[in-house]
């Protein structure tokens, strides 16, 4: 099975800063037929499911605002909120569908410093 | 509105079955797959398996094959999840979540239910 480490476990960040989470697959996640990185990033608030936030790698979910940013290839890939905001504060959850069975990431908690 | 409502919570003893089910609506239910994921109290993401709606033929994970059964009756636009001699170690929110692809797993679920609990205790 394909294991997603995400770092850090946590993160507390101050009101308009950036935040930053790192995703590493220990198998590369980019097909080659597709050109395509088979790497998502999920939202999940307390008490609510989780919310599809960006897949491909860097394609935003629709309504999903532009300070949501993915990035990344192969087995390196990183989650930005490039101006943090009260409502973002939440789980962010990565997620492989290159191969079954499909893996998440342990989750990153961001908080409000 | 595009939307899966699952069935409400469960409290089962250790030994019995539990079938969970997922209505959807708003959208044409055989144009996508369904996936199914779990998360016990506290814990991360676990994705049990993928059922399409066009052959009902499911995928699981391998921590899952055996007691767990995916179904789906195309007719009710639903998806369920059985699971039987259940342990206490399967207490956990059980999400199912539509899949974009009705042909291919290899794809993003967009649309989550809002989880059901299955609580096991003696």
């Amino acid at each position: 099975d394909i294991v997603l480490t995400q770092s850090p476990d946590s993160l507390a960040v101050s009101l308009g800063d950036r935040a930053t989470i790192s995703c590493k697959s220990s198998q590369s996640l980019l097909y080659s037929f597709t050109h395509k990185n088979y790497l998502a990033w999920y939202q999940q608030k307390p008490g609510q499911p989780p919310k599809l936030l960006i897949y491909w790698t860097s394609t935003r979910e629709p309504g999903v605002p532009d300070r949501f940013s993915g990035s990344g290839s192969g087995t390196d890939f990183t989650l930005t909120i490039s101006s943090l905001q009260a409502e973002d504060v939440a789980v962010y959850h990565c997620q492989q569908y290159y191969s079954l069975p499909f893996t998440f990431g342990g989750g990153t908690k961001v908080e409000i410093k | 509105q595009v939307q899966l409502v699952q069935s409400e919570s469960e409290l089962k003893r250790p030994g019995a079955s539990v079938k969970v089910s997922c209505k959807a609506s708003g959208y044409t239910f055989n144009s996508y797959g369904m996936n199914w994921v779990r998360q016990a109290p506290g814990q991360g993401l676990e994705w049990v398996g993928w059922i399409p709606t066009n052959t009902g033929n499911p995928i699981y994970a391998q921590d899952f094959t055996g007691r767990f059964v995916l179904s789906l009756d195309t007719s009710v636009n639903t998806t369920y999840l059985q699971i039987s001699s259940l342990k206490p170690e399967d207490t956990a929110v059980y999400y199912c979540a539509r899949s974009r692809d009705a042909y291919n797993s290899h794809d993003v679920s967009d649309i989550w239910g809002q989880g059901t609990m299955v609580s096991v205790s003696s």
